[in-house]
């Protein structure tokens, strides 16, 4: 089955300790995005990568780095410098091109730091 | 990206069709209407999308008014597992970077 995949789908973690999530799609998608969303609230990109070995921040990139080796995976590193780093992240995959906003969303993984 | 407005919340009875409107008076002639919905605790699934024709697909209709200021999602038939957040965003054709969404609409399908 074609699919995007999180793990792992709940993930806690100390203040002040980096941590990574996971992401990884068996689409062929060149694009990949990584998405936060807090209670009650709609999506805020954090990063997008549209081709291997290159991203580009989106609009709260701020205390998360990323990085794409391979086209089939994007992990995103929470940082200690995320201020609020508590909330659900999503993955997602597009192809580039006229049909970019059809994107696929993975399950998502709710990380909690206390 | 011209702005969206939404209902907060609706209700519909299983079996009904659900009809989820979306004014987007602002939209540019290039702007695509796209609709996402939102199980709870899941990943956003895309639904829908249209420039100005009307557009149907096996999930759902989209009906676009001719001055392309509004738009309804149709869900012909609801049932429970279509109780969901429901999106509507307006975007250019084209370009990878990102969606950005608002906070939609909870469409409650009731027994």
């Amino acid at each position: 089955d074609g699919g995007i995949t999180q793990s792992p789908k709940y993930l806690f973690r100390k203040e002040g300790q980096n941590v990574t999530l996971s992401c990884e799609q068996n689409l062929n998608h060149d694009a990949m995005y990584w998405y936060r969303q807090d209670p009650g609230q709609g999506l805020r990109l954090i990063y997008y990568s549209q081709i291997v070995n290159d991203f580009q921040k989106g609009d709260i990139a701020e205390g998360y780095s990323v990085s794409r080796e391979k086209k089939e995976s994007f992990p995103l590193t929470v940082t200690s410098a995320q201020k609020n780093p508590t909330a659900f992240y999503l993955c997602a995959s597009s192809i580039v091109g006229r049909s970019s906003y059809e994107q696929y969303f993975g399950p998502g993984t709710r990380l909690t730091v206390t | 990206d011209a702005k969206t407005t939404q209902p907060p919340s609706m209700d519909c009875a299983e079996g009904r069709a659900a009809n989820l409107p979306c004014n987007h008076s602002t939209i540019s002639g290039n702007e695509y209407v796209y609709w996402y919905r939102q199980i709870h605790s899941q990943g956003p699934q895309y639904i829908i999308h249209g420039l100005k024709n009307n557009e149907t697909n096996e999930m759902a209709s989209l009906i676009i008014t001719e001055d392309r200021k509004s738009s309804t999602l149709i869900l012909p038939h609801a049932t429970l597992r279509d109780t969901a957040v429901y999106y509507c965003i307006v975007l250019s054709g084209g370009g990878a970077d990102g969606l950005t969404f608002g906070k939609g609409t909870h469409l409650i399908i009731q027994p």
